[in-house]
């Protein structure tokens, strides 16, 4: 069975920079799937950020690219997100997600990041 | 980009069908066969239903189904069940990246 799970800092400061991993089980990220994340602000619906292919291709939400960077680390199996410049509107419940290219397959639980002095 | 437009909230009586719209442009519902959907609960990841319009994946139940036609895509589940009750959110592919819709909460009565 494949499971993520994010991890990362809770609270971030303004203008600070959110870094989130997601560990894998139950597959490789070497495997022919994209890795994705997806967030969900307070009372607001999902976000897709961005994701990475197996071989390191990444793509970005047009309206994040310019503070967005998502990497493939393979010898510990997981992916990572770094958002940049960050204000209250970043605050959201993060999750990372495996994307087959047709559908975010399989999710993580979320974890909740407030950018909050 | 702009987020998919769905209705904030449908509701139906168990047994009853419910019809979820999720309407976006020629850039990306109109335009792919990408289209997906997923069932959200409080405190639980998103679920994906269907998949390519109309597709379901192998564990869900038939009661679910896909549609679309030109620039809107539709999900209707037939028989509705209490179990049903969650936030539901349709994903687009667009060309290099994904749009999800506003999402809609379904009650069940």
């Amino acid at each position: 069975q494949v499971q993520l799970q994010e991890s990362g800092p809770g609270l971030v400061k303004p203008s600070g920079t959110l870094s989130l991993t997601c560990g894998v089980s139950g597959d490789s990220v070497s495997t022919n799937n994209w890795w994705s994340w997806v967030r969900q602000p307070p009372e607001k619906g999902l976000e897709w950020i961005g994701e990475i292919s197996y071989s390191g291709y990444t793509k970005y939400n047009p309206s994040l690219k310019s503070r967005i960077t998502i990497l493939l680390d393979k010898p510990k199996n997981q992916f990572s997100l770094i958002l940049t410049s960050v204000t209250a509107a970043d605050t959201a419940v993060y999750y990372c997600a495996r994307h087959t290219g047709r559908t975010f397959e399989y999710w993580g639980q979320g974890t909740l990041v407030t950018v909050s002095s | 980009q702009s987020a998919l437009t769905q209705p904030r909230s449908v509701s139906g009586s168990p047994g009853q069908s419910v019809t979820i719209s999720c309407t976006g442009t020629s850039s990306d519902v109109g335009g792919y066969d990408f289209v997906s959907w997923y069932q959200h609960s409080p405190g639980k990841a998103p679920k994906f239903m269907i998949y390519d319009v109309s597709k379901r994946p192998s564990g869900v139940p038939d009661r679910f189904s896909g549609s679309k036609s030109g620039n809107t895509a539709s999900l209707t589940i037939s028989g509705l069940q209490a179990e049903d009750e969650a936030e539901y959110y349709c994903c687009s592919y667009a060309g290099d990246f994904y749009v999800f819709g506003t999402g809609t909460k379904v009650t069940v009565l």
